[in-house]
């Protein structure tokens, strides 16, 4: 069957040090991969896109990089602050082309002052 | 700009009851759709549109209708409200083209009785 995996624990980290979350995804082949943060109670945000044919994209502190082969996608926060802290999904489209967007069940980050 | 606006933000229903969340966005955006969020399953697409007067089905369509009669509106009704159709749900916009980021609406509380 299809489906998107993030893990499903929750991540505690030390502020300063890097998050790295991770999405993968069997029996798709998207043409791009998005992440997104929500804060509770409110609707996601989008983040970054990367498409199959990047292998990393970045802004600001953020990256994220793509394996297409392996089929996951590495989302990394470096020099984590606890405003960082949130949930974060990972998105794809569920055939390129279309407009059908899958989304993982997020990731939760904590950081730790 | 408003971007995307849910309404109601909280709405208790018993159980065989109708209503229609509405949702608008303000971007022109071709592109909207209907997701529901629940616990440990991440955000589930429901209904999507690809333009006024196009709608096709997502991944949970059962006991949901929608229509798109203008560019800026894309109301989702309940025709007989379920317990199991107690969930947060979130519209969504987004531009034609590659890529697709995703707008998102501050979510919908729905709860039946």
């Amino acid at each position: 069957s299809q489906k998107i995996e993030q893990n499903s624990e929750a991540l505690n980290i030390q502020e300063g040090k890097t998050a790295t979350l991770t999405c993968n995804y069997t029996n798709y082949s998207p043409a791009y991969l998005q992440w997104y943060r929500q804060d509770p109670g409110r609707g996601p945000v989008f983040l970054l896109l990367i498409r199959e044919n990047e292998k990393e994209k970045r802004k600001e502190r953020l990256k994220v990089t793509f394996d297409t082969t392996l089929k996951q996608s590495l989302f990394h926060i470096t020099a984590s602050q606890p405003a960082d802290s949130a949930t974060y999904l990972c998105a794809l489209d569920q055939a390129s082309g279309t407009y059908k967007y899958i989304f993982g069940t997020g990731t939760r980050l904590k950081v730790l002052a | 700009n408003a971007g995307v606006t849910q309404t109601p933000k909280f709405q208790v229903l018993k159980t065989g009851q109708s209503m229609t969340l509405q949702c608008a966005q303000d971007m022109n955006h071709e592109y909207m759709s209907w997701y529901r969020q629940d616990p440990g399953m991440g955000l589930r697409l429901i209904h999507y549109s690809v333009g006024a007067g196009i709608t096709d089905q997502g991944e949970v369509p059962n006991g949901y209708n929608v229509s798109r009669s203008t560019t800026e509106d894309f109301p989702l009704r309940l025709l007989s409200a379920a317990p199991s159709q107690t969930s947060v749900y979130f519209c969504a916009s987004s531009a034609r083209g590659l890529g697709g980021e995703l707008f998102f609406g501050e979510g919908s509380r729905l709860t039946v009785l």
